[in-house]
């Protein structure tokens, strides 16, 4: 079975900081890769597409090791606001494979 | 705002019984796909409708079936319910940029 594998976390983090998200795939074919943001019983939100150049959006930058099979989410100057449960996903073509998702906390 | 909308958007139902989720996908979107997401887990691929027709399915028994409308709309029917398929139950419509996710049904199974 292909799998999504994430940290769940929590990640507790003081306002200002940097933090990091780690997420490894095991299907060696796939080749698009996206971060969602999923708020507490709300659904899922496209953040973000991942890319083996890197890809960067303000203060979040997603980054794509295809030799590892690794993804990486890095948020800077951490806001409360981006407290939320981070998805990394893996599009197989006709299916989304979701990790189990790693839990932010920011606090004041 | 999204434009993919779900209803209803809470249900609660007896184990045994059967259910129906409904879905109207984005506008110009042809391709819809329901995804069930237990609490704590991630959203589990159920499968996908491709212009009327399944293209793609995840590891659900047959008892999950669904439809695709010519409008594109979608409906999930779950048979002969168990108390494990009490989850969040997305509608995703594509293919965009990613998918744009409905807000969901959170069914109760008691």
């Amino acid at each position: 079975r292909k799998e999504v594998e994430q940290d769940p976390g929590p990640f507790n983090v003081p306002e200002g900081a940097t933090v990091a998200f780690n997420c490894t795939y095991s299907n060696s074919a796939s080749q698009s890769f996206f971060w969602y943001r999923q708020d507490c019983r709300k659904e899922p939100k496209l953040l973000m597409s991942v890319y083996s150049s890197g890809n960067e959006d303000g203060r979040f930058t997603a980054q794509l090791n295809r030799a590892s099979q690794y993804i990486s989410l890095l948020i800077r100057d951490s806001k409360l606001s981006d407290s939320a449960t981070y998805l990394c996903v893996e599009d197989s073509g006709y299916a989304l494979n979701f990790g189990k998702g790693t839990s932010l906390l920011v606090t004041p | 705002e999204t434009g993919v909308t779900q209803s209803p958007t809470h249900l609660i139902k007896t184990r045994g019984q059967q259910v129906t989720l409904r879905c109207s996908s984005q506008s110009g979107h042809n391709t819809v796909s329901w995804y069930q997401q237990a609490l704590g887990q991630g959203p589990q691929f159920i499968f996908q409708y491709y212009r009327e027709e399944e293209n793609g399915r995840g590891n659900f028994p047959p008892r999950f079936s669904g439809l695709q409308f010519p409008n594109y709309s979608s409906e999930l029917n779950v048979n002969a319910l168990e108390l494990d398929d009490s989850a969040l139950y997305l509608c995703a419509s594509g293919p965009t940029y990613g998918y744009t996710f409905g807000s969901g049904t959170r069914l109760t199974v008691v």
